[in-house]
């Protein structure tokens, strides 16, 4: 089975700044990758997938890059509703697998 | 708009078997794989498995041996079941759409979840 892998666990940034999520496949997924988003109580939402191409109606502060093992989801300017937790998840290999999580906090 | 609503046993005891459905409803069910995902309280996400309108499956390993996920096309419901549950298998699950004739096999819908505790 293939792991993901994320980092940090935890991200502290500030509203307005930029914040900049990894994601660290154990062999190549190519582009087969997703992101999620999570907040409390409620199921993930797909955001990015295919690396980089943002889901219907994501703003373009969302943004993926990477292919093969190293991938990034960056947000250009935290707005308020962005602090959740945020998921990647490969999809070349069968079992489908998740990352562990970054969760996004107010500094 | 495309939604998926699943019910089914909150409480078991160990050793009994989880069951859930979940129903889709406002767009097409054969063009789709259907997965099912959960969550642990607290913690991350482990995909189970997934089945497409014809009956194909596809199961996560660590769980295959008690797993079983089955299709009604007629209703445009897909079932999960859970062989011999324990405490380990207390979580919120949630049913998904693949949109695989697309061409990504993200989880792009998602079910609103359904809480699942195994407690003696």
């Amino acid at each position: 089975e293939i792991v993901m892998t994320q980092s940090p666990a935890t991200l502290s940034v500030s509203p307005g700044e930029r914040a900049t999520f990894s994601c660290r496949a154990s062999q190549s997924v190519s582009s087969n990758l997703a992101w999620y988003q999570q907040k409390p109580g409620q199921a993930p939402r797909l955001l990015i997938y295919d690396a980089s191409t943002r889901a219907t109606g994501l703003p373009a502060r969302f943004s993926g890059s990477g292919s093969g093992t190293e991938f990034t989801l960056t947000i250009s300017s935290l707005q308020s509703e962005d602090f959740a937790v945020y998921y990647c998840q490969q999809y070349n290999n069968w079992p489908r697998t998740f990352g562990q999580g970054t969760k996004l906090e107010i500094k | 708009q495309v939604q998926l609503q699943h019910w089914g046993a909150g409480l078991l005891k160990p050793s009994e078997t989880l069951s859930l459905t979940c129903a889709v409803s406002g767009g097409s069910f054969s063009d789709y794989y259907w997965s099912w995902i959960r969550q642990p309280p607290g913690k991350g996400l482990e995909w189970i498995g997934e089945i497409n309108h014809s009956g194909s499956t596809n199961y996560n390993p660590s769980l295959k041996s008690r797993v079983t996920i089955s299709v009604d096309t007629s209703k445009n419901h897909f079932s999960l079941k859970l062989s011999s549950v324990t405490a380990a298998d207390t979580a919120v699950y949630y049913c998904a759409r693949v949109p695989w004739l697309l061409s990504y096999d993200a989880f792009d819908i998602w079910g609103q979840g359904t809480m699942v505790t195994v407690s003696s």
